[in-house]
């Protein structure tokens, strides 16, 4: 069953401006993993972490996470139009290894 | 990096007919490949986690009956949607765990999707 939130489930922000996305989960997790999809396409592997990390960057992106909330937030600075797509959190279960996708949030970035 | 593909990328068939999809792993191993369906504006569900050689375990609610999978190389998982109904339109997707390193990364395909008519 699906574990993951996502809120806000739409954003919209003018282009230059931060975007911050919130997952939270209910079980025990290896890690934390944020997609981005582009309507009707694939997956994009944007950034992963570890239960036992706290902050991740990378490029515009910086990923918290807070295991004793069972939570992670994704921000991304000064947004472009191109980051306009859907964001989803993933965990991966420490009893199963299985991935268990949140509700995602779609992001609209207006030039 | 690795690289997962899928074929067909589309399909349109009719109400009854049965449609196989293939899952690559392109330039790595893969002992376990994972298939997601995801319903227009929704996330992606598990529907089963297939490992070469064996059968495959489907998550709840998914029939196994009707969603054949078979894992018969380290680079090749098929889904078969048998007698494709109208409700079975989705965009399926799948991945691959890469046999060597670290586990932590599925490997994602760019999909296919399903219109059945």
């Amino acid at each position: 069953s699906q574990q993951g939130e996502e809120d806000p489930q739409a954003l919209s922000i003018q282009e230059g401006e931060n975007a911050t996305m919130n997952c939270s989960y209910k079980t025990s997790i290896n890690n934390l993993q944020w997609y981005r999809q582009n309507s009707g396409r694939g997956l994009v592997h944007l950034i992963l972490i570890r239960s036992n990390e706290r902050e991740k960057h990378s490029g515009r992106l910086r990923v918290t996470l807070d295991t004793s909330k069972k939570s992670s937030s994704l921000l991304i600075t000064a947004s472009r139009a191109a980051d306009t797509a859907s964001y989803f959190c993933a965990t991966e279960a420490s009893n199963t290894g299985k991935l268990i996708f949140g509700q995602g949030t779609t992001l609209q970035v207006k030039p | 990096g690795a690289v997962v593909s899928q074929h067909p990328s589309w399909v349109i068939c009719k109400s009854g007919t049965s449609v196989k999809i293939e899952c690559r792993s392109l330039d790595f191993q893969a002992t376990t490949m994972f298939w997601y369906r995801q319903f227009p504006k929704q996330s992606l569900m598990l529907m089963a986690t297939s490992n070469e050689g064996s059968k495959a375990t489907y998550e709840q609610g998914v029939e196994k009956d009707k969603f054949l999978i078979n894992h018969a190389s380290l680079t090749l998982s098929t889904l078969t949607v048998t007698s494709a109904h109208p409700e079975d339109s989705s965009f399926y997707i799948c991945s691959a765990e890469a046999l060597a390193g670290g586990r932590d990364t599925q490997y994602f395909g760019p999909g296919t999707r399903l219109t059945v008519l």
